[in-house]
């Protein structure tokens, strides 16, 4: 089964809105990435976390880790088209590197 | 640009066939990683390899097999094809064996039929 959930499966939202997409894991982790996918093309990776942090920022990306819930966060603020993906968490489990079912995200112009 | 490098980009083969998949890591970089991409499954791990030795496994059939070379590259090797092996094979790569940044090529797509 998969170590990472995202949630929601989908989401649509208009330019200039915020994005938020959660990931929960199921075992304890040394660090947590995201990555972003546009249709059909490598992953590409986004931002790390480790496990002794509880947020990170990179431009407009927020990524909060929250290890007691075993979940994390992705913020996107002030959306654009091209932020139109899939994104997807991805964490070390059992020395291996684990991806989620990722959350498609369409931002509308 | 990622610096992973994957060939074929697109492959048809009949069922019941054979196929191998190569990879060039980024220049530097030790870990090599398969995944399998397809709508139902989504994106599962196959294999990783890390100089030249196996270093984890996944969900990788029997039918499958994988190899990183002494110059480092890969090859994902799939035989018997079935109709359900059609999906998107990516490869990846990154400079350690663990909890690493890892850097995804553009994917062979392989269509079974």
């Amino acid at each position: 089964s998969q170590q990472g959930e995202e949630d929601p499966q989908a989401l649509s939202i208009q330019e200039g809105e915020n994005a938020t997409m959660n990931c929960s894991y199921k075992t304890s982790i040394n660090n947590l990435q995201w990555y972003r996918q546009n249709s059909g093309r490598g992953l590409v990776h986004l931002i790390l976390i480790r496990s002794n942090e509880r947020e990170k920022h990179s431009g407009r990306l927020r990524v909060t880790l929250d290890t007691s819930k075993k979940s994390s966060s992705l913020l996107i603020t002030a959306s654009r088209a091209a932020d139109t993906a899939s994104y997807f968490c991805a964490t070390d489990w059992a020395d291996k590197l684990i991806f989620g079912t990722g959350t498609r995200l369409q931002v509308f112009p | 640009d990622s610096g992973v490098t994957q060939t074929p980009k697109h492959l048809i083969t009949a069922t019941g066939q054979r196929v191998t998949l190569r990879c060039s890591p980024r220049s530097g970089d030790l870990s090599v990683y398969w995944y399998q991409q397809s709508l139902d499954q989504g994106l599962q791990f196959l294999i990783q390899y890390y100089n030249g030795e196996e270093r984890a496994k996944g969900n990788i059939l029997e039918r499958f097999s994988a190899q990183q070379f002494p110059d480092l590259h890969s090859e994902l090797n799939l035989s018997s094809l079935e109709l359900g092996d059609s999906a998107l094979y990516f490869c990846a790569s990154s400079a350690g064996s663990r909890g690493n940044t890892i850097y995804f090529g553009e994917g062979s797509w392989l269509t079974v039929v």
